[in-house]
Parts: structure tokens; C-alpha cells; sequence
């Protein structure tokens, strides 16, 4: 089902320093996971996606792992910049192909 | 890569007031789109799932007969909020699936609609 949070988590990083941020996700049966970035005011944007029958999937400066036995994700992000400053979800895809989003993260790198 | 547009981009309305949001696939058929909501700091919560052709799935709690949805062609889905009061004022967000890409959703830019 749905998960809505009332306040949404912070993270806040330097600027150079890797930054992980961390979701975990309700239905067993998910069989397809994507990370997503929304700026203020603007609809999320795709990052990175990986399906159930993997446990990490690398893309540019950002690594997804996928830990099915606690229902886990973590989004990894190398060498934070400031342009990476954004809330991130990240979504899992039911059987139904119907996406339930998580909590989300407020990222804010400090130069 | 597959676009989908979403229109208008901000709304204010009058309480009582009825508003049509629409999304469109612009570069591919969409057999499916869904509706999402999103107030501010929260999460985005699936409210319908709307296949073309066929009557929309609507999530558990949201009003079907408040949040109109209408998939009438493979490129365009409408979701009319009806008697809108102030508290539907948030930010409403389409995806599209597109059939070609084996797990290809991209989503809309949003529309904020702000009921007064």
C-alpha cells in the first residue's frame, strides 16, 4: 500500500562527500525499484532503477543495492555537488504495475 | 527518451469550482497512467490507476466521484477535480507507461492547484 510521511527525513552532506540514503519498502511481492529526485515544484525524476532479481546496479555516481531479506534500498551518491541538493524516493513497483512511493529524504549539500 | 506532459502547470480556483488536469504522452502511446498527490513535505500518494478505454482503478479513500478520470485516447489522460475545496489544494502528478520499454514509466511535471 501507500506510505506518507508527516515530516520527511534530512540529510545534510558536504559538498565532495558521499551520501547514502536509505528506504525501506512494504511488499514482499515488489519486483522492480526505482530511485527518484524531485526538485521543488517539479514532478520526480527518474535516477536509477534496479529489479528484485539484483542486488546492486551502478549507474553514474550513484549505486542502488537491494536488500530483499529486510526489504531494504539504499540510493549511494558519490562525490555529492550541490546540484544534488533534492528530496529523493524511492518507489516500488507491485505486481498490479502500480507504484507506491516511500517516505523521502531531503538531501541538502552544504558547499 | 518518453516525454509526458502535464497541463496546466499551476491552477487557482475558486471553492466549489470544478478543474480538469491533463497529461499527455507526447512521444509514445500510454496504455496506462496513473494519478498521483502530493501535499507539501509528503510523499506522493497513487490515487487511480487509468487504462485507455476502460474505468480507472481509484487507491483506497479517494472519492471517484470527486476525482474524475478520463483515459479516452492512448496519449491522453484527464483528471477533473469536481466541487474543488481547499483542502484538495496540493500537487498533482501523472506517470505514463510506455509499452515499448520493458519497466518504462516516466512521470509529468506536476501541477500545483492552489483552491481558494
Amino acid at each position: 500500500g501507500e506510505s506518507v510521511g508527516l515530516h520527511l527525513p534530512t540529510l545534510s552532506v558536504q559538498e565532495g562527500d558521499n551520501s547514502i540514503i536509505n528506504c525501506a519498502y512494504s511488499n514482499s511481492a515488489s519486483d522492480y525499484f526505482i530511485w527518484y529526485k524531485q526538485e521543488s515544484g517539479k514532478g520526480p525524476q527518474f535516477i536509477i532503477d534496479i529489479r528484485s532479481n539484483m542486488d546492486k546496479r551502478q549507474g553514474q555516481r550513484v549505486t542502488v543495492l537491494l536488500n530483499k531479506t529486510v526489504k531494504h534500498l539504499s540510493l549511494q551518491i558519490a562525490a555529492t555537488q550541490p546540484g544534488d541538493s533534492a528530496v529523493y524516493f524511492c518507489a516500488e513497483k507491485n505486481t498490479g504495475n502500480q507504484f507506491y512511493f516511500g517516505t523521502g529524504t531531503s538531501l541538502t549539500v552544504i558547499p | 527518451g518518453a516525454v509526458v506532459s502535464q497541463h496546466p502547470s499551476w491552477v487557482i480556483c475558486k471553492s466549489g469550482t470544478s478543474v480538469k488536469i491533463e497529461c499527455r504522452s507526447l512521444d509514445f502511446q500510454a496504455t496506462t497512467m496513473f494519478w498521483y498527490r502530493q501535499f507539501p513535505k509528503q510523499s506522493l500518494m497513487l490515487m487511480a490507476t487509468s487504462n485507455e478505454g476502460s474505468k480507472a482503478t481509484y487507491e483506497q479513500g479517494v472519492e471517484k466521484d470527486k476525482f474524475l478520470i478520463n483515459h479516452a485516447s492512448l496519449t491522453l489522460s484527464t483528471l477533473t477535480v469536481t466541487s474543488a475545496h481547499p483542502e484538495d489544494s496540493s500537487f498533482y502528478i501523472c506517470s505514463a507507461r510506455d509499452g515499448r520499454v520493458h519497466y518504462g514509466y516516466t512521470f509529468g511535471s506536476g501541477t500545483r492547484l492552489t483552491v481558494v
